[in-house]
């Protein structure tokens, strides 16, 4: 079974600039969760996917990050323009079945920098 | 709100000994907690996976434990080898909007 994808790996931007972040999730997960991992600190969820909708965006910074996940399968993150403070991890996670009773599995990750 | 707590925030052994990392959150209406390890620069990989209703789980050289009612988990990892560096994160699954709140993580450090 394949794990999380995610792309890309690393990126490196200058301040006010774009980036997007793509994931895609083990088959067959409904849930999709994407996650901000500061230097030293555990992930901060910023938005949870069950299919396509939203579940809870409360933590995400809606007037610079947007996420998408249209098919249900495959979802972006984007920032827009990113500030010196986006630099972290942004971390996918997905999981499936049955709500509670299913294990979150981690991509790699993708390490921004914001100069 | 959920708050989850990792102690001690670093950690460093000699080789062979059996430690203990520390877990503890705010609320109790949770679904699960799992323990995660996360090498420098990598994703999470998920170590152990406690239901609610359970109390423990194993695998290999470490057991993690759940207290639901006092808001305590612990991961014993026995006979600590180099391999085992790494920092530790603890995670909830809350039943309130089945939000996952992570702990800040144990650095640890095993001497050879």
């Amino acid at each position: 079974e394949a794990g999380v994808a995610q792309s890309p790996r690393y990126k490196i931007i200058e301040k006010r600039q774009s980036v997007a972040f793509w994931c895609n999730p083990i088959s067959g997960h409904a849930t999709l969760y994407w996650y901000q991992q500061i230097l030293g600190q555990g992930p901060k969820l910023l938005i949870q996917f069950q299919n396509n909708g939203v579940v809870d965006d409360s933590q995400l910074p809606k007037d610079r990050f947007s996420a998408e996940r249209l098919k249900g399968v495959d979802s972006t993150l984007k920032i827009q323009p990113a500030k010196l403070e986006d630099s972290a991890v942004y971390l996918c996670a997905s999981r499936g079945g049955r709500v509670g009773w299913n294990e979150q599995f981690f991509g790699p990750g993708t390490r921004l920098t914001v100069l | 709100k959920q708050e989850v707590t990792q102690i001690p925030a670093a950690l460093s052994v000699p080789e062979g000994e059996n430690l203990v990392l520390n877990c503890s959150f705010t609320d109790s209406a949770i679904y699960n907690l799992q323990w995660f390890r996360q090498d420098p620069g990598k994703g999470l990989t998920s170590l152990l996976l406690i239901q609610s209703s359970q109390r423990e789980q194993t695998s290999g050289r470490l057991n993690a434990s759940l207290d639901k009612s006092s808001g305590r988990s612990t991961l014993y990892i026995a006979a600590s080898q180099p391999g085992d560096s790494a920092t530790y994160l603890c995670a909830v699954l809350n039943t309130g909007g089945f939000k996952t709140i992570f702990g800040a993580g144990t650095r640890l450090f095993v001497k050879a």
